[in-house]
């Protein structure tokens, strides 16, 4: 695709079930990052995924957080038992590659999906 | 002392005006900065990046970093109505533990009044 691409967009969920949050990088970029956006807060990085190396997951707020990402692209990140303080607008952004020059060092952000936890 | 920083605003100017937005970062050894625009509702959209000293010019954006003073601004000149929204300033971290991820400020909201 053009861009980066998540789903759903919207996710209103109760108190202690689990969720799924897809994201669909840029083709070809071999970099993925999950942030939160809570309101009135900056971005808060989550998580990054470079190529097949070990996922940075140093910004993960708890264990009930967790990513994966299959075949080098899809990404899916899961908040299980969600609570109320999970709620926030979650983006996805890729870059060509991790660490790279110019260009290539570049992230560029999905729409985000906005999570609503009652 | 967070790592990035920068003045919440909003930042009100008029419409024609140079408008200056500032950033200063606490992590010596970082490497690359960003600017980003996000209007309200919507996901960041990349502006400028910087790695070196100096100033870079594009159109009508200047971004200008001063790794001395760990400092990094964004000057927009010809403020436009649409301009208005809120800029988040990005530093990625040097080489070395997590250096992949940006980390950012909280944003100024720019109001460029017609």
């Amino acid at each position: 695709g053009a861009g980066v691409s998540q789903s759903p967009s919207n996710k209103v969920t109760e108190k202690g079930k689990d969720v799924e949050l897809r994201c669909d990088p840029i083709s070809g970029h071999t970099a993925l990052y999950w942030y939160r956006q809570s309101l009135g807060q900056g971005l808060e990085f989550l998580i990054y995924f470079q190529g097949n190396s070990a996922p940075d997951k140093s910004g993960l707020p708890s264990d009930r957080f967790s990513a994966e990402r299959t075949g080098g692209s899809v990404s899916t990140l899961t908040i299980q038992r969600t609570q109320q303080e999970d709620s926030a607008v979650y983006l996805c952004a890729s870059s060509l590659r991790l660490g790279a020059s110019g260009t290539g060092d570049t992230q560029y952000f999905g729409p985000g999906t906005r999570l609503t936890v009652l | 002392q967070k790592e990035v920083e920068q003045n919440s605003g909003p930042l009100s100017v008029p419409e024609g005006a140079i408008a200056s937005l500032n950033c200063t970062y606490s992590d010596r050894g970082s490497q690359s900065f960003f600017w980003y625009r996000q209007y309200s509702g919507k996901s960041p959209e990349l502006i400028m990046f910087i790695y070196s000293n100096g100033d870079k010019e594009d159109g009508r954006f200047t971004a200008q970093l001063n790794k001395a003073s760990q400092y990094v601004s964004l000057l927009i000149r010809d403020s436009q109505p649409s301009d208005s929204a809120t800029y988040l300033c990005a530093v990625r971290r040097a080489l070395g533990g997590s250096q992949g991820n940006l980390i950012f400020g909280k944003g100024t909201k720019l109001s460029v009044k017609p």
